[in-house]
């Protein structure tokens, strides 16, 4: 009963922005959207999180429509450390986190 | 500064073997500890989680058990292995139910053979 679909893999070529796509079309009204990331043989990763406006950090972007219904993360200038897979998560708060499959980022030079 | 701590970092164990993985918790207390899953190329599955010492969670029955016998230590056990206990087996803290932000530690590749 995944909350969230995103493509299974993309590419971005090196300092080029990347775009990650979320949808998450059932979202209820105080369920928050996550971002985490999960570089090979490592835990995950904490990237940032919305509610409904945008979000931006020294690691990312959260841009969120307007419904709700779906998100993208972006990487402005996407570099081969990046390369991770990338979960987008929707958490009510103070719930647990849910890991779907996530999108594997590859940064290609 | 916060640190977590997870041994050992790769097992390989025959069907029917104990287990044992202990995740320990350096520079906070009592924080919320998790155990997760992550079967290859597959998401993380939460097996296990803990809000204090002797308080455990399980959110998905199997031959697994996890134990908190100190504030910052979670450990992870079963009985007998089975092959499908093969994973990455990932330990994570944080300091509520309310945290935004969990912090997973190295992990442990477990190869039931």
């Amino acid at each position: 009963d995944a909350k969230t679909t995103q493509p299974t893999s993309m590419d971005c070529a090196e300092g080029r922005a990347a775009n990650l796509p979320c949808n998450h079309s059932t979202i209820s009204g105080n369920e928050y959207v996550y971002w985490y990331r999960q570089i090979h043989s490592q835990g995950p990763q904490y990237i940032i999180h919305g509610l409904k406006n945008n979000e931006t950090n020294e690691m990312a972007s959260l841009i969120i429509t307007e419904d709700r219904k779906s998100s993208t993360l972006i990487l402005p200038h996407a570099t081969l450390r990046d390369t991770a897979v990338y979960y987008c998560i929707v958490r009510v708060y103070g719930q647990n986190f849910v890991f779907g499959p996530g999108t594997r980022l590859s940064v290609l030079p | 500064s916060q640190t977590i701590h997870q041994w050992p970092a790769t097992l390989v164990q025959p069907v029917g073997s104990p287990l044992s993985l202990e995740c320990t918790v350096e520079g906070t207390s009592n924080p919320n500890l998790y155990w997760y899953r992550q079967a290859a190329g597959r998401g993380l599955q939460l097996l296990f989680y803990s809000v204090g010492i002797g308080q455990i969670s399980s959110e998905v029955p199997q031959n697994l058990s996890a134990s908190r016998p100190q504030d910052r230590q979670f450990i992870l056990s079963s009985k007998k292995l089975l092959l499908s206990d093969s994973g990455f087996y990932l330990c994570a803290w944080s300091l509520t139910d309310y945290s935004n932000e969990q912090f997973f530690g190295p992990g442990t590749r477990l190869t039931v053979l």
